[in-house]
């Protein structure tokens, strides 16, 4: 199994772009999360969806969008990047308790 | 919601040494508490997660302690090598399909 996967690794963007930051799973797992890391502050909740057609928000939502059209995938849309976006973005998916994550996706927003 | 602190944020020890790190949690129908570890340009990887009908669990060098009384959940890691260098992050969270709330995180770094 690949476990979960994220494309690209890297991406820079200019102000107002969009973009989707892509996230797969083959673990059959039903939840899926996307988080993101920025310096000395963890990682905070941006949405999650706990199952095909269902997304709730997380802590951080405004500026991103998701869907969930099947059970591996589970995309983050950016509508108009901002450099208060810049940052790492995680993705994760679960089934029970445990979280597994994705590599990663290192976001420049200049 | 949920709120998450974790001490100390930089923490450093002899290879050898014992490492501790503290956590505390506001929610008190969180039940989960998982411990992750983040290499650098790497996703976090669980180490090591507790639940709250458990006060202690043990894998070779590390444990974690739960006081769901006092909320605070700490990480343990017994005989400190140079591979445990690295970023630490707590995490609390309802189970399932609720996300984890993480604290900040703790960089150890063992001298040698």
């Amino acid at each position: 199994n690949a476990g979960v996967t994220q494309t690209p690794k890297f991406q820079v963007l200019k102000t107002g772009q969009s973009m989707t930051l892509q996230c797969a799973q083959d673990m059959n797992h039903e939840y899926m999360s996307w988080y993101r890391q920025d310096p000395g502050m963890g990682l905070r909740l941006i949405h999650y969806s706990v199952g095909a057609g269902i997304t709730d928000q997380g802590e951080v939502p405004n500026g991103y969008n998701v869907s969930r059209s099947t059970t591996e995938d589970f995309p983050l849309r950016l509508l108009s990047a901002a450099p208060s976006q810049t940052s790492v973005y995680f993705c994760a998916s679960n089934q029970g308790y445990e979280q597994y994550f994705g590599p990663g996706t290192r976001l420049t927003v200049t | 919601g949920e709120n998450v602190e974790q001490h100390p944020s930089t923490l450093s020890v002899q290879e050898g040494d014992s490492a501790v790190i503290k956590c505390t949690y506001s929610d008190s129908a969180s039940n989960y508490f998982p411990w992750y570890k983040q290499e650098l340009g790497k996703g976090p990887q669980l180490i090591i997660d507790i639940r709250s009908n458990v006060g202690e669990k043990k894998d070779q060098r590390i444990a974690v302690t739960l006081n769901k009384t006092a909320k605070h959940f700490s990480l343990h890691i017994t005989e400190t090598q140079p591979e445990d260098s690295a970023v630490y992050f707590c995490a609390a969270s309802g189970g399932g399909a609720d996300g984890l709330t993480f604290g900040k995180g703790t960089h150890l770094i063992i001298q040698p």
